[in-house]
């Protein structure tokens, strides 16, 4: 079993819409959550960062943890065509190992 | 802050000659740095985890003596592909983590090799 399952998608959704990015763990010790934004022929950039269980918000962004069921997911509200990119989410245990989803390509359809 | 820079940002080298690609923290002292591997519409390869002042830690499947890794500084770690040839072209990224608890990793711009 993986350390961190995306869906790979594509996941298309038209610009204003709301898309919806899923990620399972599963190790349950794990403490930090990160999910990166990868542009193609580009590296990850971080976007949002969680901890604990609930919800995050960051601007259009919206991390949600659910420790109980091992998922992470992000919310995009208002999607524009410049957050077509693949998503990346990370798992850390100790803070010195980080476990990386294959990834979801998302595409914004104007 | 947490800035990581990575050099250089493209090279194309001949097959058998060695490519030398830095990672540096600019704004803080990264303990452990990572060295990724991706190849076109593929995920992240982790290759190997480097650690200053002692041994990179390779992951299954990674030639040590094909990929240097070296970590002499805290705020520096070089990847070296040896004797490189076109099977070997790729993006390769660093990546650091600033040593406070629960905190990301930052990565470098990446660097895309091609062997010709």
């Amino acid at each position: 079993q993986k350390e961190v399952e995306q869906n790979s998608g594509p996941l298309s959704v038209p610009e204003g819409a709301i898309a919806s990015l899923n990620c399972t763990y599963s190790d349950r010790v794990s403490q930090s959550f990160f999910w990166y934004r990868q542009y193609s022929g580009k590296s990850p950039e971080l976007i949002m960062s969680i901890y604990s269980n609930g919800d995050k918000e960051d601007g259009r962004f919206t991390a949600q943890l659910n420790k109980a069921s091992q998922y992470v997911s992000l919310l995009i509200r208002d999607s524009q065509p410049s957050d077509s990119a693949t998503y990346l989410c990370a798992v850390s245990h100790t803070g010195n190992q980080f476990y990386f989803g294959t990834g979801t390509s998302l595409t914004v359809i104007p | 802050g947490a800035v990581v820079s990575q050099h250089p940002s493209r090279v194309i080298c001949k097959s058998g000659t060695s490519v030398k690609i830095e990672c540096r923290s600019l704004d803080f002292q990264a303990t452990t740095m990572f060295w990724y591997r991706q190849f076109p519409k593929k995920s992240l390869m982790l290759m190997a985890t480097s650690n200053e002042g002692s041994k990179a830690t390779y992951e299954q499947g990674v030639e040590k003596d094909k990929f240097l890794i070296n970590h002499a500084s805290l705020t520096l770690s070089t990847l070296t592909v040896t004797s490189a040839h076109p099977e070997d072209s790729s993006f390769y990224i660093c990546s650091a983590e600033t040593g406070v608890y629960n905190s990301p990793l930052h990565f470098g711009n990446g660097t895309r090799l091609t062997v010709t």
